[in-house]
């Protein structure tokens, strides 16, 4: 059963460290997603991967959050400097390229403080 | 653009209770809308789809069913159990403009044994 996997599941920082997500999608699938969940704000895309050029990053601050997939076994998101207003669960999703299903990886758990 | 609008929660129900929660949406083209449901501390997963009107889509007791003409797709099951606990997206995407998915707020649903 082929899953989308997350590490950390957890993490917890002070304000002002450097932050590195990473999420191993689905083999095979060409897109990938990164998503930010909080109370307030809900579930916002911040990213998202096609073959794993970004196409649209337009959901990140720009000058704290960068996202990449240095190859297709691999995407990464960093915060540089976190910020406590960053905490929140970020989820990472996949899937094949003119599919509509995402599938969903179990989300790392950030806490800045 | 495209957007999806669902109930707001929370919604509490007794076991064996008929559950409905309400989706619309707009959207500009033809789009395949899903309902993600989101158990405790784990990511969004799929839960039923419609590719075009009039489709139904059923997993797990759930029914939707894709109505152009009310730009609806509403969530229903006849006898909701307290394993159906969760939060419920209601999205849409439009494969014709890009990869993405447009996620409604979320309603979080709870069952009373």
């Amino acid at each position: 059963d082929a899953r989308v996997t997350q590490t950390p599941r957890h993490k917890v920082t002070e304000m002002g460290q450097e932050v590195t997500m990473r999420c191993q999608p689905i083999l095979g699938h060409n897109t990938v997603f990164w998503y930010r969940q909080t109370m307030m704000q809900g579930l916002e895309l911040l990213a998202y991967f096609r073959n794993r050029a970004p196409l649209d990053d337009s959901g990140m601050p720009k000058d704290r959050f960068s996202a990449e997939m240095p190859d297709a076994t691999l995407a990464t998101l960093k915060i540089q400097p976190s910020e406590p207003r960053d905490s929140a669960v970020y989820f990472c999703a996949s899937g094949y390229l003119n599919g509509d299903t995402q599938y969903f990886g179990p989300g790392t758990r950030l806490t800045v403080l | 653009g495209n957007s999806v609008t669902q109930m707001e929660g929370p919604v509490t129900l007794s076991e064996e209770a008929f559950l409905t929660i309400n989706c619309t949406y707009t959207a500009t083209g033809y789009p395949s809308l899903f309902w993600y449901v989101q158990y405790p501390g784990e990511g969004l997963q799929l839960l039923l789809k419609a590719t075009k009107a009039d489709d139904k889509g059923s997993n797990k007791g759930f029914e939707a069913t894709y109505r152009k003409e009310t730009t609806s797709f509403h969530l229903e099951k006849g006898s909701v159990q307290v394993s159906d606990s969760a939060v419920y997206f209601c999205a849409l995407s439009d494969r014709n403009r890009d990869d993405k998915i447009i996620f409604g707020k979320g309603t979080r649903l709870h069952i009373l044994p």
